[in-house]
């Protein structure tokens, strides 16, 4: 069965950027589309974008001007980034295979 | 981009009750492709349903989910103590993918 495991930084200070990976245990990385998906404390799910296995995306278009997704085969792991963050991207992010298999998610808090 | 809409807002039940919850979309779901989550506070969703009425492995036979088009439903037959939670429907057949709102199902 396979795991995803979100990790990185907790604290992100406005402005800069967010980086984040997702490994991936129990399954190869090099099938599929892998998603991110972010939640902002007590509120709803928003999809950020699905990156595939040869690395072709597609993001969210509230979002496109700032996130980039990637895969790295090699080592069986998915990256987000995201720029010029604000307050309002306080969130718990979520990888995913598809719409599938959830990670835990990590909180990431934009705050100085 | 499709919005999903999802009622009601709040399901207050009792265990044995069965539970109907609705989501409705904007603009017709190509292919079905309606998956429901359940999500509980501190966990990441957990996939119920996808294209609209296929459970999930794993998933007992109380949950069923219909639909096509632009109406959905998600049927908890008999509430079990553990289903209480909030549930999200999500699109994934065009891009944008979206999810609704969320129905929370809490105890009465």
């Amino acid at each position: 069965q396979v795991e995803l495991q979100e990790s990185g930084p907790g604290l992100v200070k406005p402005s800069e950027t967010l980086s984040l990976t997702c490994t991936v245990s129990g399954g190869s990385i090099s099938s599929y589309y892998w998603s991110w998906i972010r939640q902002p404390p007590g509120k709803g799910l928003e999809w950020i974008g699905y990156v595939s296995n040869s690395g072709s995306t597609n993001y969210n278009p509230s979002l496109k001007s700032r996130v980039t997704l990637s895969v790295d085969t090699s080592n069986n792991q998915l990256s987000l980034k995201l720029t010029s963050v604000t307050a309002a991207d306080t969130a718990v992010y979520y990888c995913a295979r598809g719409f599938t298999d959830w990670g835990q998610g990590t909180l990431v808090t934009v705050s100085s | 981009e499709i919005v999903l809409t999802q009622s009601p807002g709040t399901l207050s039940l009792s265990p044995g009750e069965r539970a109907i919850l609705s989501c409705r979309a904007s603009q017709s779901v190509s292919s079905n492709y309606l998956a429901w989550y359940q999500q509980k506070p501190g966990q990441a969703p957990r996939l119920l349903i996808y294209s609209a009425s296929s459970r999930a492995i794993g998933i007992p036979d109380r949950f069923s989910g219909r639909g096509s088009g632009t109406d959905f439903t998600l049927t908890i037959s008999r509430l079990e103590p553990e289903d209480f939670g909030v549930y999200y429907c999500h699109h994934y057949g065009s891009s944008p993918w979206t999810f609704g709102q969320g129905t929370k199902v809490e105890i009465k």
